[in-house]
């Protein structure tokens, strides 16, 4: 199963929108609606941010949202925040029952 | 709030047995409602799911290292455990164990890692 593809480094200023794209197959993203993407600050427990493609967990911002098409699934976050720094990855449920996940996108507030 | 905590060695020699161990806290692993999943990440990598375990002692392995893998769980201890043979130093990674609500495709808790080297 190869991994997901993001890409490397996302950038932006404090206020504005960002996206991360995530990247699969038919196998895992565009098959089924269970895309979840998680925010890792380093040295910390990664945080989960979105699940099943576009809900989010109690207490996580609204300013975090998630979609899909075909077989790539994106996170949107808007707002930028100095707080957002991290590392975002994203998960997909796969064909095999098994779990794929992206191979990571860091984000920097300018 | 369900907290985990992995443990065990940090260095291990090739060719042995890699063990660790992931302590819960805020939920017992008997409440049947988590399946108890073992996540790890590659140096400069992304991450790989490895397996997941429920407290019934139902197993589900990554096929590319379920020959090696054993995920058992101590419900006394509120404890799951991750035992992986033959290690190489492609095993060399950060290990996470993370909590999967039953029902859902993803992992709504994680432990904060620990990194295993492999290397005589």
């Amino acid at each position: 199963q190869s991994a997901l593809t993001q890409p490397a480094s996302v950038s932006g200023s404090p206020g504005q929108s960002i996206t991360i794209s995530c990247s699969g197959t038919s196998s895992d993203v565009g098959g089924y609606d269970y895309v979840s993407w998680y925010q890792h600050h380093p040295g910390k427990a990664p945080k989960l941010m979105i699940f099943d493609v576009s809900n989010r967990p109690s207490g996580v911002s609204n300013r975090f949202s998630g979609s899909k098409s075909g077989n790539t699934a994106s996170l949107t976050i808007s707002g930028l925040q100095a707080e957002d720094e991290a590392d975002y990855c994203c998960s997909s449920y796969t064909s095999s029952s098994t779990f794929v996940f992206g191979t990571g996108t860091k984000v920097t507030v300018l | 709030q369900v907290q985990l905590q992995e443990s065990g060695p940090g260095l291990v020699k090739p060719s042995q047995t890699l063990s660790l161990t992931c302590t819960v806290s805020g939920a017992s692993i008997s409440s049947g409602i988590y399946n108890w999943n073992w996540i790890r990440q590659h140096p400069g990598k992304g991450l790989e799911w490895i397996g997941y375990i429920h407290y019934t002692g139902s197993t589900y392995y990554n096929p590319s290292l379920k020959s090696r893998l054993t995920i058992s769980v101590d419900t006394s201890k509120n404890q799951f455990s991750l035992k992986l043979n033959s290690v190489t130093a492609a095993d060399t990674a950060v290990y996470y164990c993370a909590a999967q609500s039953l029902g859902e495709f993803c992992f709504d808790y994680w432990g904060q890692g620990t990194v295993v080297t492999v290397s005589s």
